[in-house]
């Protein structure tokens, strides 16, 4: 069955950087696009970019042009994705999501804190 | 970007009653419209893609309509799980956008 597995919580200060991984399996890992999606505390769904990992081609929302790089390594089947310049506003739960012409499977989420 | 507007905000319901969920596209996404819902402490669960294709394992009781920019989800009986929010989302124009979502809860 497909399952992405995400890494850790992560408490970070403000101007760091933080790498996040999504492990997945149960599928072929090549096939598929994968996006990350983050959600603020209370807030709604807000998505950053994907990645398509036969090519390493990446697509990034202009929001985050600039701070965010997403990669993958096809040995080990895991998408990471590095957030910089990190700021308060960036406290969120981030999610990576296969797509399947739809995005039909979401890891856990990994909850980032941003705090001095 | 497309800005894709829900209504109403929050939604006050019985068990047993109908629930309609409105999405509204700034532009048109044709049929690439997605519903997801949401409980606490969890990751969305896609219910319905292309506007009206129910996923795997969706109760029939969740059905949705439309294309262009006018989009519903229904709940034609509302049952205690079904609680949560719903999101609706495209992927017709970059970048992809969701709505800022939908509360259901019980009356």
């Amino acid at each position: 069955q497909v399952q992405l597995v995400q890494s850790g919580t992560e408490v970070k200060k403000p101007g760091a950087s933080v790498n996040l991984s999504c492990k997945a399996s149960g599928y072929t890992f090549t096939s598929n696009y994968m996006h990350w999606v983050r959600q603020a505390p209370g807030q709604g769904l807000e998505w950053m970019g994907m990645i398509y990992p036969r090519d390493d081609s990446t697509s990034y929302s202009q929001k985050f042009q600039g701070r965010v790089t997403m990669t993958r390594d096809t040995s080990t089947t895991t998408v990471y994705m590095e957030l910089s310049s990190l700021r308060s506003e960036d406290t969120a739960v981030y999610y990576c999501v296969r797509d399947n012409w739809v995005f039909d499977y979401w890891g856990q989420g990994t909850l980032v804190t941003v705090s001095s | 970007e497309t800005v894709l507007t829900q209504s109403p905000a929050t939604l006050s319901l019985s068990p047993g009653e109908r629930a309609t969920l409105s999405c509204r596209a700034s532009q048109s996404v044709s049929s690439y419209l997605a519903w997801f819902q949401q409980k606490p402490g969890q990751a969305p669960r896609l219910l319905i893609y292309d506007a009206s294709n129910r996923a795997t394992g969706i109760p029939a009781r969740f059905s949705g309509s439309g294309s262009g920019t006018d989009f519903t989800l229904t709940i034609s009986s509302v049952e205690p799980e079904d609680f949560a929010v719903y999101y609706c989302h495209q992927r017709s124009n970059g970048p992809y956008t969701f709505g800022q979502g939908t509360k259901l809860e019980i009356k």
